[in-house]
């Protein structure tokens, strides 16, 4: 079992450029989530999806967004990337949101130029 | 809204020493509490978590955790750390309420001398 998979797990971007980040999992959680990792801030939650069809916004939404058209899948879009979104950045899933435990990707590391 | 105070920032200890790692969170209601870690070019894992009775809970690889509602504390704790233990910790907070919104702590890192 694969679990959760990021694409690509690094990439250089110019400022100005879009940009989707890929998240697939194949546990059929309902629930999904994408953090930003960055020294000394711990992770901070960008957007969310308790189910396939919904999406809410996190602690650090703006610049960024996401669709969740089935359950497996789960896209991070930056429309026009800027300095300030070099990150790495974590896609994870769970059963539920009242399960608590969240299993993680491998990272996607962004560098924006 | 909910938020999560680590405030030790990086933790040095030698082998066998004892380990506490604060974390105060902030939320008016009932709330989920988790310990994760992250090992050197891992992804997080989880360590251990609270949701409701007993308020010492044991996690993986001999840690366990203290749910003080007074304080609003979670503290991470092992008794006697390897040097294995070398990762950073976060503590993590979902309230009843806004329950899809895991919120992360700044994260603190430890370091083990051999």
């Amino acid at each position: 079992i694969a679990g959760i998979t990021q694409a690509p797990t690094s990439q250089i971007l110019a400022a100005g450029r879009r940009m989707t980040l890929r998240c697939t999992q194949d546990m059929r959680h309902n629930a999904m989530y994408w953090y930003r990792q960055d020294l000394g801030l711990g992770l901070r939650l960008i957007h969310y999806s308790n189910t396939a069809g919904t999406t809410g916004k996190g602690e650090v939404p703006d610049g960024y967004s996401v669709s969740r058209a089935n359950t497996d899948d789960f896209p991070l879009t930056l429309a026009s990337a800027v300095p300030s979104q070099t990150s790495v950045y974590f896609c994870a899933s769970s059963a539920g949101p009242q399960t608590g435990e969240l299993f993680f990707g491998e990272g996607s590391r962004l560098t924006v130029l | 809204a909910q938020s999560v105070s680590q405030h030790n920032h990086h933790v040095i200890l030698s082998e066998a020493a004892s380990l506490e790692l604060g974390c105060n969170y902030s939320y008016g209601g009932t709330v989920n509490l988790f310990w994760y870690v992250q090992y050197p070019g891992q992804h997080l894992q989880l360590l251990l978590k609270y949701f409701s009775g007993d308020p010492l809970v044991k996690g993986i690889k001999g840690f366990e955790a203290e749910f003080i509602k007074s304080k609003f504390s979670f503290n991470l704790r092992k008794p006697s750390v390897q040097w294995s233990d070398t990762a950073e910790y976060f503590c993590a907070v979902n309230g009843y309420s806004s329950a899809s919104k895991i919120i992360f702590g700044s994260g603190t890192r430890l370091s083990i001398r051999p």
